[in-house]
This record gives C-alpha cells, sequence and structure tokens, in this order.
C-alpha cells in the first residue's frame, strides 16, 4: 500500500477485554515499531521487530501487552485484560532500512478507550 | 536518562507571522536528531533529521538548528499557514543498534487568520 495502515481507527473496550491491534506496514520495509501515545503527550516506544524478529520489548508496560510479527509484515497488537490506563493511541512506524538514519513512516493510530 | 524537552508548550501566532519551537535533549549516545508534524488525529509525519555534523536544514518554509554542544535544537516556520496547525515533535534517535527515538512532548502550534 501506499503507507502504514492500522486498524480499527478506533476502538471501545469494556474493562477487563482483550484487545487486537493490526499494523499493515509498507510493503517491503524491514523494521516495525509500535509505540503508545496519551493525550498531549509524544509517543513512547514500545516494541521494535526486524522482519520477524522481536529485538527489543522493553518498552512494553505489562505482561498484559503482547505484540507478533510471524511472518514479517503484518504485525498485532494485543492487551489482554484491559485498564483505564492503557487509553491511549497506539502508532505503528515502520522503515524500509534497519539504520539509525533510516526514515521512520507512521501510521495514523489505533485510538483505544478504555471504559 | 535520556529525556528531550521541548518549549512552549503551546503557542498561537496569527498567519503569515514567523515562529521558533525550542527543543533540548540529553540523550546520549547521541545519533541524530529528527523534527515531525503532527496534525490532530494522525500519525507524525518527518519534516527534518540532522546528524552531528549538520548544524541546519530546510524543508520549504520550515528550518531547523542544530547545536550539538549545548545539545539544543530550533525549528522556524517563516510565514505561518494555516495549515501550520499541529504539534511539533523533536525526536532524538540513540547512537548504536537499531533506530531509538527519544520523542519530546511536542509544541501545539495554533495559526489564527
Amino acid at each position: 500500500g501506499a503507507g502504514v495502515s492500522q486498524s480499527p481507527r478506533y476502538k471501545v473496550a469494556k474493562r477487563g477485554q482483550d484487545v487486537a491491534l493490526r499494523c499493515d506496514p509498507i510493503s517491503g520495509h524491514v523494521s516495525l515499531f509500535w509505540y503508545q501515545q496519551a493525550l498531549g503527550q509524544g509517543p513512547e516506544f514500545l516494541t521494535y521487530f526486524q522482519n520477524e524478529a522481536q529485538l527489543d520489548k522493553s518498552g512494553l508496560p505489562s505482561d498484559r501487552f503482547f505484540a507478533e510479527r510471524p511472518e514479517g509484515s503484518v504485525s498485532t497488537l494485543k492487551i489482554q485484560r484491559t485498564q483505564q490506563e492503557d487509553s491511549a493511541v497506539y502508532l505503528c512506524a515502520s522503515s524500509f532500512l534497519t539504520g539509525r538514519e533510516s526514515p521512520l513512516h507512521f501510521g495514523n493510530g489505533t485510538r483505544l478507550t478504555v471504559t | 536518562k535520556n529525556q528531550v524537552e521541548q518549549s512552549p508548550q503551546s503557542l498561537i501566532i496569527l498567519e503569515g507571522k514567523n515562529c521558533t519551537l525550542q527543543c533540548n535533549y540529553t540523550v546520549s549516545p547521541f545519533s541524530n536528531l529528527r523534527w515531525y508534524k503532527q496534525d490532530t488525529g494522525r500519525g507524525p509525519v518527518s519534516l527534518t533529521i540532522m546528524t552531528f555534523s549538520e548544524n541546519t536544514k530546510s524543508n520549504g518554509r520550515y528550518t531547523a538548528t542544530l547545536d550539538a554542544d549545548t545539545k539544543q535544537s530550533s525549528l522556524h516556520i517563516t510565514a505561518s499557514q494555516l495549515s501550520d496547525s499541529a504539534s511539533y515533535i523533536c525526536v532524538v534517535s540513540v547512537s548504536g543498534g537499531y533506530n531509538k527515538l527519544i520523542f519530546g512532548a511536542g509544541t501545539r502550534l495554533a495559526v489564527h487568520p
């Protein structure tokens, strides 16, 4: 596709429910990142994939958060037993290369609201 | 702790005026500094990226500066337009390994007619 696509665009979950957020990166992009953005704040790193390998998951806030990218393309961020503090925009970004100067392309995010 | 701080938190200017946004960082080791524009409800879009050896870079009406000695950067917007209303986020990349980015909280700019 032309850009990074995320779905759903909006998700409302009741506290305790499980949710799954999907990211379709730009075709051929090796690197994929997930970020969490609270209202009025900058994005905060959650996890990084290089192809199908999850090389860094140090930003995941708890063991309720799980991410996968089994075939090195589409990625899913799963949140189990959602809590109100999980309410945020979840951004996915991808880049063609793995280097530090590689441009990052962001999706428009999934806004998660936990009630 | 790696941190990126931006000021002001928010800014209102009139259409056609210039403005300058500030960014201070304590990220180490430093690789590069980026400015992103984020429209409401959208993902961030890259404006500029500067490495250690670059001290200025322009992208249309946007000009970013970098002083690696004082660990400061600025983003200057010339002849503002209504479409410049957005959040501007300063992002610093950590050297070593993959593309690990530290984001500032952003400056929310509103351009009024």
